[in-house]
């Protein structure tokens, strides 16, 4: 499959549970991103990678921990989550972290119990 | 903090007439403006954008129009059809490590 992947789809999990979500892009792009969509609000940006190198954490609480192996791969671990953190999580990718053009994955839908 | 305002959140609209959506941004160092189609359980993607040197840009039923002195633009849909249905949502770009500010998004529903 060309383009972004997510996996899984949907992710229901405890406030206890340790989960990951996995995004990998097919583009030959150097940046990855992490974004929260919540109902009715904007994209919240969460981490930005570029070559592989964390360039942006966005006050983001640290029961969520980003990892990227490589520039096609990138993971956001889940740990003690709270209800609140239930949303879409979208995962992007583009040329380079100054490129404007996003390309956008079909996302996790995570409900947390 | 720096935003980008879009109204209206949702829109009903008679197939075959237009849609507008607006949106309006405060930092005036945004130089490039997406808009993005969010079907329901997929992905956005992008269906136009322009950048801040432009005035305005058409493809097919859509066109995008920019105003930079008063900080907002607009996305207009023509002929209206059913699979017009969708989220859409306005985005603002400054010359930054992937620093979009994203509007809220316009449900849009295109009754037959």
């Amino acid at each position: 499959e060309t383009g972004v992947t997510q996996t899984p789809r949907h992710l229901v999990m405890g406030m206890t549970n340790k989960k990951s979500l996995k995004c990998e892009q097919h583009l030959g792009h150097n940046a990855m991103y992490w974004y929260k969509q919540s109902a009715k609000k904007p994209l919240e940006l969460m981490f930005v990678y570029s070559l592989e190198e964390r360039v942006e954490n966005n006050s983001v609480p640290s029961r969520f921990s980003p990892e990227c192996p490589n520039s096609s791969h990138l993971f956001l671990h889940l740990h003690t989550l709270q209800p609140e953190d239930s949303a879409l999580y979208l995962c992007a990718s583009s040329q380079d972290a100054r490129n404007e053009k996003l390309f956008f994955g079909s996302g996790t839908q995570l409900s947390v119990l | 903090g720096e935003n980008v305002e879009q109204h209206p959140s949702t829109l009903s609209v008679q197939e075959g007439d237009s849609a507008v959506i607006k949106c309006t941004y405060s930092d005036s160092a945004s130089n490039y403006f997406p808009w993005y189609k969010q079907e329901l359980g997929k992905r956005p993607q992008l269906i136009i954008d322009i950048r801040s040197n432009v005035g305005e840009k058409k493809d097919q039923r859509i066109a995008v129009t920019l105003n930079k002195t008063a900080k907002h633009f607009s996305l207009h849909i023509t002929e209206t059809q059913p699979e017009d249905s969708a989220v859409y949502f306005c985005a603002a770009h400054t010359d930054s490590w992937g620093k979009f500010q994203f509007g809220a998004g316009t449900q849009v529903v295109v009754t037959p």
